[in-house]
């Protein structure tokens, strides 16, 4: 059984830059959601897909978009990026089966500096 | 406004003494309660949950007590092992908001030999 992997482990931008972030679900499971790990920080929710479709969002502006394709990979697009937005992004996969919460599995991460 | 906290940053614990990790919640709709370990350069990895309709569960070294009255959980870790030193979060589930985790920011737990 393959885990969470996302890619790439590091990345540097700079201000006003637009960046794509990936991540490859857990075998057999089908929704995706993404955090945003600042520093010193938990871990915040950005959104989540389910069936390639957005199924919730945090409190996130637009300019931070996603993609979860039929093979249930997903992606995090974020734009005219900011110096704050330098953190770790965290992508975690389930399986949902209607219970009232499907335990979420975390990939190691992807590093974004915003110089 | 922080619904989820844990608010000691660090806590420092002698192997083999129990490990008391605590967290405080906002949100009275919360229905789940986890806590996560995290090691540096690895995502979090779940340990273990407590649904809001008890007040204990436990697994192997490791006891969530969750007292909803004073919107209170905790995880004890018994005995406490080198390899538990990492960052502990708490985290909630539900509350009537999005389907995401509401993290607290972490306790960093080392284990004294």
């Amino acid at each position: 059984e393959t885990g969470v992997t996302q890619s790439p482990t590091h990345l540097i931008k700079t201000r006003g830059q637009q960046v794509t972030l990936r991540c490859s679900s857990q075998s057999g499971h089908n929704t995706v959601s993404w955090y945003q790990q600042a520093l010193g920080q938990g871990p915040q929710f950005i959104f989540q897909y389910y069936r390639e479709e957005e199924n919730g969002r945090g409190n996130f502006p637009p300019r931070f978009s996603g993609l979860q394709f039929p093979n249930y990979s997903s992606e995090l697009n974020v734009n005219a990026l900011e110096l704050d937005d330098s953190a770790l992004y965290l992508c975690a996969s389930s399986l949902d089966i209607g219970l009232s919460y499907n335990e979420q599995f975390f990939g190691p991460g992807t590093r974004l500096t915003v110089l | 406004d922080q619904q989820v906290k844990q608010n000691s940053p660090s806590l420092s614990v002698q192997e083999g003494r129990i490990s008391i990790l605590n967290c405080d919640y906002t949100n009275s709709m919360f229905d789940y309660f986890l806590w996560y370990k995290k090691y540096p350069a690895e995502g979090p990895t779940f340990l273990i949950s407590i649904s809001s309709i008890k007040d204990k569960n436990e697994d192997g070294r490791f006891t969530v007590f969750l007292n909803k009255s004073a919107k209170h959980l905790s995880l004890h870790i018994v005995p406490s092992q080198p390899g538990d030193s990492a960052v502990y979060f708490c985290a909630s589930w539900g509350g009537g908001g999005a389907d995401g985790l509401t993290f607290g920011k972490g306790t960093h737990l080392i284990i004294q030999p």
